[in-house]
């Protein structure tokens, strides 16, 4: 068991640039979440992959932002026009099937800084 | 947005103390879980306990939860300096098409001294 990894750790971009994170999951976990994390707060659900159906939607998640899980394994978060705002912690978490309800595991994170 | 409020936001201790941590919340739930998260690292899932469960252990994690109160608590006991960390419930909500997506509070962030 490896756990979820999240590439790259940290990134620094411009606003208006477009950036793209990477999760790879637990191998044999169906369930893949996003969650957003800024300075002083808890994090907040974007979004929800069941293998690679994307199953819900934060309203959170502006059409900026865009998720795919192409072949059920890692997903991809990209976010186009980035702005200050944009500025977090972006986790990831995979979960199995069993059980809607119970423990998520989560990545490093990665740390998203828009100048 | 944000499910309650852990309180209080910020605890120091010297080691060797307990730690108390509360947690409230607005919704009916399914469970609710404690994590853990280091300074600028990802979260460490720490204990969950169902709604029907009152009271758990987890070696020097200790969990109440009174869900006619809506609210929950987190004790460690016999701190250590590696308990230093920002503490989070979560909660998982019942129904509305919900996928187990969590809902966290805003933490505690516990220092403790050696």
């Amino acid at each position: 068991d490896t756990g979820v990894s999240q590439n790259p750790r940290h990134k620094i971009t411009k606003r208006g640039q477009n950036v793209t994170f990477r999760c790879d999951p637990i191998s044999e976990h169906n369930r893949l979440y996003w969650y957003r994390q800024t300075l002083g707060q808890g994090p907040e659900f974007l979004t929800y992959f069941q293998n690679e159906a994307q199953l819900e939607k934060s309203r959170l998640l502006s059409d900026r932002f865009s998720a795919e899980r192409p072949k059920g394994s890692f997903s991809t978060l990209e976010i186009q026009r980035t702005e200050q705002g944009d500025s977090a912690m972006y986790l990831c978490a995979s979960a199995p099937l069993s059980g809607v309800a119970d423990t998520q595991y989560f990545g490093p994170g990665t740390r998203l800084t828009v100048l | 947005s944000q499910q309650g409020e852990e309180d209080p936001q910020a605890l120091s201790i010297q080691e060797g103390e307990n730690a108390t941590m509360n947690c409230s919340y607005k919704t009916s739930i399914n469970n609710l879980q404690w994590y853990r998260q280091n300074s600028g690292r990802g979260l460490v899932h720490l204990i969950l306990i169902r709604s029907n469960e009152r009271e758990k252990h987890s070696g020097r994690l200790r969990v109440t939860l009174d869900t006619s109160k809506k609210s929950s608590s987190l004790l460690i006991t016999a701190s250590r300096a590696a308990d230093t960390a920002s503490y989070f419930c979560a909660t998982v909500a019942i129904g509305g098409g919900s996928q187990g997506n969590l809902i966290f509070g805003k933490g505690t962030k516990l220092s403790v001294k050696p």
